[in-house]
């Protein structure tokens, strides 16, 4: 079972390009989640989406877009990077429906804007 | 994250227990959880507490829910290297499937 799998796990942009960062899940969850993680700030929410076909924002959902593809999959999009997005990215999934809604992480994505 | 705050840094003498703190805003949140974080990997769960609990115990691991002051508190006893790591408290909201985490507290351990 491969569980979460995101990809680029290594990406540099130059200030202003765009990037998608995508994300699959095969444990047949409903809930999908991207998050960002700095020194001192933890992981911070970025977008979430509750279910197939609908996506909210979370603490800091400016300067990314977000589409819930299907069940499976779940992707991030940088439409204009800043330096600012440097940072490591994680997706995750989880089932919270009657469940505890443990979270599932990928392995990271580190991007770095120049 | 904002509304969910602990300290950055803790260290410990080996052996010794190991308390880490944790204050969140949501008094309708459902589940609390404490995820550990190894150095280069991503996040694990490591215990959660329902929210109609006040205490959970898992072998050395000891979590403590007092609702009043929205404070949760994860004990680890007779800690060993193996414990150093980042440990993150989270919040599941009432809305369900927004999850929160706090800024992380690096737990060292001393000799």
């Amino acid at each position: 079972n491969a569980g979460v799998t995101q990809t680029p796990k290594f990406q540099v942009l130059k200030t202003g390009q765009s990037m998608t960062l995508q994300c699959a899940q095969d444990m047949n969850h409903n809930s999908m989640y991207w998050y960002r993680q700095d020194p001192g700030m933890g992981l911070r929410l970025i977008y979430y989406s509750a279910s197939e076909g609908t996506t909210d924002k979370g603490e800091v959902p400016n300067g990314y877009n977000v589409s819930r593809l299907n069940k499976r999959e779940f992707s991030l999009r940088l439409e204009s990077a800043a330096p600012s997005q440097t940072s490591v990215y994680f997706c995750a999934s989880s089932e919270v429906v009657r469940n505890t809604g443990e979270l599932f992480f990928g392995e990271g994505s580190r991007l770095t804007v120049l | 994250g904002e509304d969910v705050e602990q300290s950055l840094f803790l260290s410990v003498r080996e052996g010794d227990s190991s308390v880490i703190n944790c204050t969140y805003t949501d008094s309708s949140s459902t589940y609390l959880y404490w995820y550990k974080q190894e150095p280069g990997a991503g996040l694990q769960l490591l215990t959660y507490i329902f929210s109609n609990m006040d205490m959970k115990q898992d072998q050395r691991l000891t979590v403590l829910l007092n609702k009043k002051d929205k404070h949760l508190s994860l004990r680890i006893a007779d800690t060993q290297t193996g414990d150093s790591a980042i440990y993150f408290c989270a919040e599941r909201y009432s809305s369900a499937s927004k999850i929160i985490f706090g800024s992380g507290t690096r737990l060292s351990i001393r000799p």
